[in-house]
């Protein structure tokens, strides 16, 4: 059975830093893409940018491009998201997601990120 | 703004059939994906591609396209398909890595 199993939730203060994982099972995770998705409260789905942990190529949807840094590890079937300086409009939760050519098709089951003085 | 445009809510009566759209310019080449997400929940897929639905997804969650309008219809809808719908294909940057969701539609099923 495909998983994608990410951290829990977080905390943090506006300015502080942040990495939040994924860790697949039930798959090769060196072969499929993995995508960030963000939703802010009350809001719809925004793509955030994609990695394919094989060989790390990353592509970043342009609104997120310098906001965020994507990152994978094979070795530990794991992607991760990271701020350096987390702002209050980074308040969301953020799903990862396995992509095929046409669909993403599992989902983690997010991770609430806070941010707040 | 998005490069693919749904209508922000839906209505439909119990056991009537409904269609959710989807437009983008991306459409014309590529196809949409579709996403049921209930409060509380993550999204899942409920189709792709031209018209394929996982395993484990009624028969009455159908597909169409016609140039840059996708279609997500459900026929015999049940209380519980009642969920936010989104669509999600290629950016019109013409970019393969490029992706995009559309706003979302509510559907309330009376």
């Amino acid at each position: 059975e495909v998983q994608l199993v990410q951290s829990g939730a977080e905390v943090r203060k506006p300015g502080e830093s942040l990495k939040i994982s994924c860790k697949g099972s039930g798959y090769s995770f060196a072969s499929y893409w993995i995508a960030w998705v963000r939703q802010r409260p009350g809001n719809g789905l925004e793509w955030m940018g994609i990695i394919f942990p094989g060989n790390s190529n990353i592509k970043y949807s342009p609104s997120f491009q310098g906001r965020v840094t994507i990152s994978a590890d094979k070795s530990i079937s794991s992607a991760y998201l990271q701020w350096s300086s987390l702002e209050a409009s980074d308040t969301a939760m953020y799903y990862c997601a396995r992509s095929g050519p046409e669909e993403v098709d599992h989902w983690g089951q997010g991770t609430l990120v806070t941010v707040s003085s | 703004s998005s490069d693919l445009t749904q209508d922000p809510a839906v209505s439909v009566a119990l056991g009537q059939t409904v269609r959710i759209t989807c437009q983008g310019d991306s459409l014309r080449n590529y196809y949409a994906s579709w996403y049921q997400q209930k409060p509380g929940q993550a999204p899942v897929l409920v189709l792709y591609g031209r018209n394929s639905r996982p395993s484990g997804i009624p028969d009455r969650f159908s597909g169409s396209s016609s140039g840059n309008t996708a279609s997500l219809t459900i026929t015999g809808a049940q209380a519980e398909d009642e969920a936010d719908y989104y669509c999600n294909s290629r950016d019109s940057s013409g970019n393969l890595l490029q992706w995009v969701f559309g706003g979302g539609t509510k559907l309330t099923v009376l």
